[in-house]
């Protein structure tokens, strides 16, 4: 079965430091993998999401994720992080064959102004 | 706006009790699923609806079951209320022929407390 684990469950950073959480997958196959986020009192939305080719995946707001698929990991990274950063982040992994979505636990993100 | 919209967004039910919860998916969707969010966790996957069959499940007893109607909106009902209920439940849609384009869209959820 699938699984996913989220090293950090909860980061604070000062605004202009840089961003990167930990995210690795357990399964032995091919796999689409996510980053969903979470901003306070809105709905779950994806940040960014990698299906195949370039393994470094550009999202929305600056964010970036490498797949080392070597390391099983997708880490999330933001060279510079900004106040409106803060949030709760999510890494999902689905399996090609397979319909589910499966999520980590979560990071929450603070950033201090 | 989310686009999927969920109601009602909050509820408290008693042990035992039975409870529906309801969806509309994202316009131009016909894919629904529904995901449990236990305080402190992730989103953990319920089932998932198409064509109005449930096309595949989590890890979750026969308590918990859903339906799809043919505009494509959906309800979970979940029967034999335990307190370890008490979840936020989250709606999501997507495009099944959009495939591997056609990411989560999610509501943002139904707050059930279970007393």
């Amino acid at each position: 079965a699938q699984s996913v684990s989220q090293h950090n469950h909860h980061v604070i950073l000062s605004e202009a430091a840089s961003l990167e959480l930990g995210c690795n997958y357990s399964y032995g196959g091919t796999v689409n993998l996510f980053w969903y986020v979470q901003y306070p009192g809105q709905h779950l939305q994806l940040l960014l999401k990698y299906f195949s080719g370039d393994p470094l995946v550009k999202g929305i707001k600056g964010f970036e994720a490498e797949f080392i698929k070597s390391k099983f990991s997708f880490n999330l990274r933001k060279p510079s992080v900004q106040w409106s950063d803060t949030a709760e982040y999510f890494c999902a992994v689905n399996a090609r064959r397979d319909d589910k979505i499966i999520f980590g636990k979560g990071t929450r993100l603070h950033i201090l102004p | 706006d989310a686009g999927v919209t969920q109601s009602p967004t909050h509820l408290i039910k008693t042990r035992g009790q039975q409870v529906t919860l309801r969806c509309s998916p994202k316009s131009g969707h016909d894919t629904v699923s529904w995901y449990q969010q236990a305080l402190g966790q992730g989103p953990q996957f319920i089932f998932q609806y198409y064509e109005e069959e449930e096309r595949q499940r989590g890890n979750f007893p026969d308590r918990f079951s859903g339906h799809q109607f043919p505009n494509y909106s959906s309800e979970l009902n979940v029967n034999a209320l335990l307190l370890g209920d008490s979840a936020l439940y989250l709606c999501a849609s997507s495009f099944e022929t959009g495939g591997l384009e056609s990411p989560l869209h999610f509501g943002n959820g139904t707050r059930l407390t279970v007393t």
